[in-house]
């Protein structure tokens, strides 16, 4: 099983649906998690952390699952620039040191 | 967020050369950086986590003395790759972050093409 998982997709919506990426983790002892967004032959740009509390920023609206190892993306109202690779990176405690894990991304495409 | 540099956003070499590859954070100073590479149509891959004024750690499979990594300063670390073949040809992307638990704010990336 690898240790981060993620639905590849794509993901294909008309503008304005809300769209949900899972993204599971196989080590109960991970410290922290984010998601990223990495559109096509760019470096990932960090979306937003993910807090136990669950956070959200204006359209977007992640959270966490520790019970059930899994932390996820709302996408509300979607846009077209929303179109992109969504990657879920969890860190997890390594020798003194915290050691991030990719998925390997969701990709969404939203259409007209 | 933070911003981050790398050097150079391309390169072509010859089979054998050595290219290095600059991570520099610009606004704020990064105990941690890290190396990936990437190739298409697959996920990020760490290569090795670099703290500032200590050795590497790289992940396992990864060659050390064919990827060597310097992190000199809090804001600059670099990546050697020795000897270049053409299966090193990728996407090598650094990223930088206060520490290892917080989130790492990415380089450019730069794409390495060795003939």
């Amino acid at each position: 099983r690898k240790e981060v998982e993620q639905d590849p997709g794509p993901f294909n919506v008309p503008e304005g649906a809300t769209v949900a990426f899972n993204c599971t983790y196989s080590n109960s002892a991970s410290q922290s998690f984010f998601w990223y967004r990495q559109d096509c032959r760019k470096e990932p740009k960090l979306l937003m952390s993910v807090y136990s509390s669950g956070n959200e920023d204006g359209r977007f609206t992640a959270q966490l699952n520790r019970a059930s190892q899994y932390i996820s993306l709302l996408i509300r109202d979607s846009k077209l620039s929303d179109s992109a690779t969504y990657l879920c990176v969890v860190t997890l405690a390594s020798g003194g040191s915290y050691i991030p894990t990719f998925g390997r991304g969701t990709s969404l495409i939203v259409h007209p | 967020g933070a911003v981050v540099s790398q050097h150079p956003s391309w390169v072509i070499c010859k089979s054998g050369t050595s290219v290095k590859i600059e991570c520099r954070s610009l606004d704020f100073q990064a105990t941690t950086m890290f190396w990936y590479r990437q190739f298409p149509k697959q996920s990020l891959m760490l290569m090795a986590t670099s703290n500032e004024g200590s050795k590497a750690t790289y992940e396992q499979g990864v060659e050390k003395d064919k990827f060597l990594i310097n992190h000199a300063s809090l804001t600059l670390s670099t990546l050697t790759v020795t000897s270049a073949h053409p299966e090193d040809s990728s996407f090598y992307i650094c990223s930088a972050a206060y520490s290892s638990y917080n989130e790492q704010f990415f380089g450019p990336g730069t794409r390495l093409t060795v003939l």
